[in-house]
């Protein structure tokens, strides 16, 4: 079975540029997340997704960034304009669980964005 | 929010050494997840140890959820162990976003 898969791994663009990250969860999986890692900071949370709704989207940062899950299977990231702060890892995971059942996250190679 | 402190922040080893790496949390969680960051990025799931001990190979996890601490044990370390190692905590039931600590950064050595 596949695991999540994220794409592209790298991206290098300059400040004012846009740039859509993508993300495939694991098939089944109704949890999608976004985490990002900024230099030197932890991996924070972004947003929530149940299927196609927005959960919780506590994280993001401003909305320069925007998030969707059309259909409720695949998931994008898109950040625009891209400022210089925004480089980093960015993260996406899944995960099967509903209500108080194990919620364990499954975490893809992430994809480097590097804005110039 | 929850604060999630790992320690060491750095460990180096030499090959077959054992270690034990630690996550102290500030408030009672209901899921927690070790991680390993491998060379291309990837967080591999270890374990999913909100409370107990769970064994996996020459890894095993203890969480003592009443005193809000979780350790990893690596035992006969070898160079693939090298890495960074999360400890990630989901605070309550229906939370579901993980508070990550910053990571141990673990070098095996020849």
């Amino acid at each position: 079975e596949a695991g999540v898969t994220q794409f592209p791994s790298h991206s290098v663009i300059e400040k004012g540029q846009t740039v859509t990250l993508r993300c495939d969860p694991i098939s089944g999986h109704d949890n999608l997340y976004w985490y990002r890692r900024v230099m030197g900071k932890e991996i924070k949370f972004l947003l929530h997704f149940v299927k196609e709704s927005k959960q919780d989207e506590s994280g993001m940062p401003n909305n320069r960034f925007l998030a969707e899950r059309t259909g409720g299977t695949y998931s994008t990231l898109k950040v625009q304009p891209a400022e210089l702060e925004d480089s980093g890892v960015y993260f996406c995971a899944s995960s099967q669980a509903s209500g108080i059942g194990e919620n364990i996250q499954y975490f893809g190679a992430g994809t480097r964005l590097s804005v110039l | 929010g929850i604060q999630v402190e790992q320690s060491p922040p750095d460990l180096i080893l030499q090959e077959g050494a054992n270690s034990t790496l630690r996550c102290n949390f500030s408030d009672s969680v209901n899921n927690l997840q070790w991680f390993h960051q491998n060379p291309w990025g990837q967080l591999i799931n270890l374990f999913y140890i909100p409370s107990g001990t769970k064994q996996n190979g020459r890894l095993s996890a203890t969480t003592v959820a009443t005193e809000r601490y979780s350790l990893l044990y690596i035992s006969s370390s070898q160079t693939t162990d090298s890495g960074v190692y999360f400890c990630a905590v989901e605070r309550s039931v229906g939370d579901y976003k993980l508070s990550f600590g910053a990571g141990t950064t673990v070098t095996v050595r020849a």
